[in-house]
């Protein structure tokens, strides 16, 4: 079965220090991964896909497929980036989405 | 279009209730997806549909939970009887196929 995995319930940052939220994903076939975030009193939205390969706000993920790892990244944090963000995996013919249970950054002065 | 549409945004009941959360997802969209968000399990898929037909249910806690879609841009989740348990926020989504799924903005239970 399908699974993702963040490890990490709370990520806390200082402005300009470097991000990384961590993803693992267990699945048998090719995977498609995302990342979402949830700014405060938002709701979800799409941060980026692997099969895109572009940065958005800052933000880069790539898929490893050795490690079955698909880390967010971005090399200097700002004030609003603070938000949960959520790893997903897509998978099946279906297309069931299925998601970590989040990871909140919190990057402060 | 105004986005995926959920109502009630709030809703406070008694252990026992029954409780319908509503869903109006984007227009054209072929999918429809039921979240349930927890502090303590984050996102979890209860149910979802394609083309109205329920796909995969197996996120359903159990028989007191209850989904349906009568139509393209109509969905309900009923929980009959309520338990305390099941406070949470219930995000709906929608997609095309093989596109973005768009959140709509929660509906936040609480049971007491």
């Amino acid at each position: 079965a399908q699974r993702v995995t963040q490890p990490e319930k709370l990520l806390s940052v200082f402005k300009g220090a470097p991000v990384e939220l961590k993803c693992n994903y267990s699945y048998s076939g090719s995977p498609e991964l995302f990342w979402y975030v949830q700014y405060s009193r938002q709701r979800l939205q799409l941060l980026l896909r692997h099969i895109s390969r572009e940065s958005i706000k800052g933000f880069t993920a790539d898929l490893n497929k050795g490690e079955t790892s698909f880390h967010l990244k971005k090399p200097f944090a700002q004030e609003e980036d603070s938000a949960m963000y959520y790893c997903a995996l897509l998978t099946g013919t279906a297309s069931k989405l299925t998601f970590g249970t989040g990871t909140r950054l919190q990057v402060t002065l | 279009d105004a986005g995926v549409i959920q109502s009630p945004r709030h809703e406070v009941t008694e252990m026992g209730q029954e409780v319908t959360l509503r869903c109006k997802p984007i227009s054209g969209h072929n999918s429809l997806f039921w979240y349930r968000q927890t502090m303590m399990r984050g996102l979890e898929l209860l149910i979802y549909f394609n083309n109205n037909v329920p796909i995969d249910d197996s996120g359903m806690p159990e028989d007191r939970f209850s989904a349906k879609m009568p139509n393209a841009s109509f969905s309900t989740l009923k929980i009959q009887p309520s338990e305390p348990r099941d406070s949470a926020v219930y995000f709906c989504a929608s997609r095309e196929f093989a596109g973005e799924l768009f959140f709509g903005e929660g509906s936040r239970l609480t049971v007491l």
